[in-house]
């Protein structure tokens, strides 16, 4: 069946530090890809999506490129800040949305 | 529209009460999902509803949970009798014909058991 692999967590980066959290997905036809944040205390809000090969989200300075040779979503940004301290899912289209386990990062001034 | 809305925030309850939690997805929405997220077993899907029909509630962990839609702009999921170990924090989400699409959720409601 569907199923997405995420990196584990916890992520803890400085300031202005590079991010790539990385996500595979295992799926059969052509499906939309997402991620998702979960700020503390907050429900999962969309961060940003593709659907279709070589599509690339972004939003926040957070971009993720669909690739289909590699099965692959990996969200990165630039430049992290003590904001984006939040968990971070990788999704796959379905019915329902096949989640993968999420990764805390935390940035630190 | 305002979104994902769900009811209370936060609860806190005895174990052997009876909970309620209440949800209203985004008006034109036809699926309908609920989760619970806790630190031990991370997001969970506990059932969901198309047009208002549970479609999979294989997620529901025990007779003690129920969950209703009784129409196409509210639904509820309870428990009967809590338990602590049901605190957790649900979460609602809808979406608009489920497949390519993204769902939205709700702030969710955190449950805690005494």
């Amino acid at each position: 069946g569907n199923s997405v692999t995420q990196m584990e967590g916890p992520v803890t980066l400085s300031e202005e530090a590079f991010l790539t959290i990385n996500c595979t997905y295992t799926a059969t036809g052509y499906p939309s890809l997402f991620w998702y944040v979960q700020y503390p205390g907050e429900g999962l809000q969309l961060l940003l999506k593709a659907t279709k090969a070589d599509d690339k989200g972004s939003n926040k300075g957070f971009e993720a490129t669909y690739r289909k040779e590699t099965t692959s979503f990996h969200l990165e940004k630039g430049s992290v800040q003590v904001s984006d301290s939040a968990v971070y899912f990788c999704a796959l289209s379905g019915t329902p949305l096949v989640f993968g386990k999420g990764t805390r990062l935390s940035v630190i001034a | 529209d305002a979104g994902v809305i769900q009811s209370p925030r936060h609860e806190v309850t005895e174990m052997g009460q009876e909970v309620t939690l209440r949800c209203k997805p985004i008006s034109g929405h036809d699926y309908l999902f609920w989760y619970r997220q806790t630190m031990m077993r991370g997001l969970e899907l506990l059932i969901y509803f198309n047009n208002n029909v549970p479609i999979d509630d294989s997620g529901m962990p025990e007779d003690r949970f129920s969950a209703k839609m009784p129409n196409a702009s509210f639904s509820t999921l309870k428990i009967q009798p809590s338990e602590p170990r049901d605190s957790a924090v649900y979460f609602c989400a809808s979406s608009f014909t489920a497949g390519t699409t993204e769902a939205f959720f709700g702030q969710g409601t955190r449950l805690t058991v005494v």
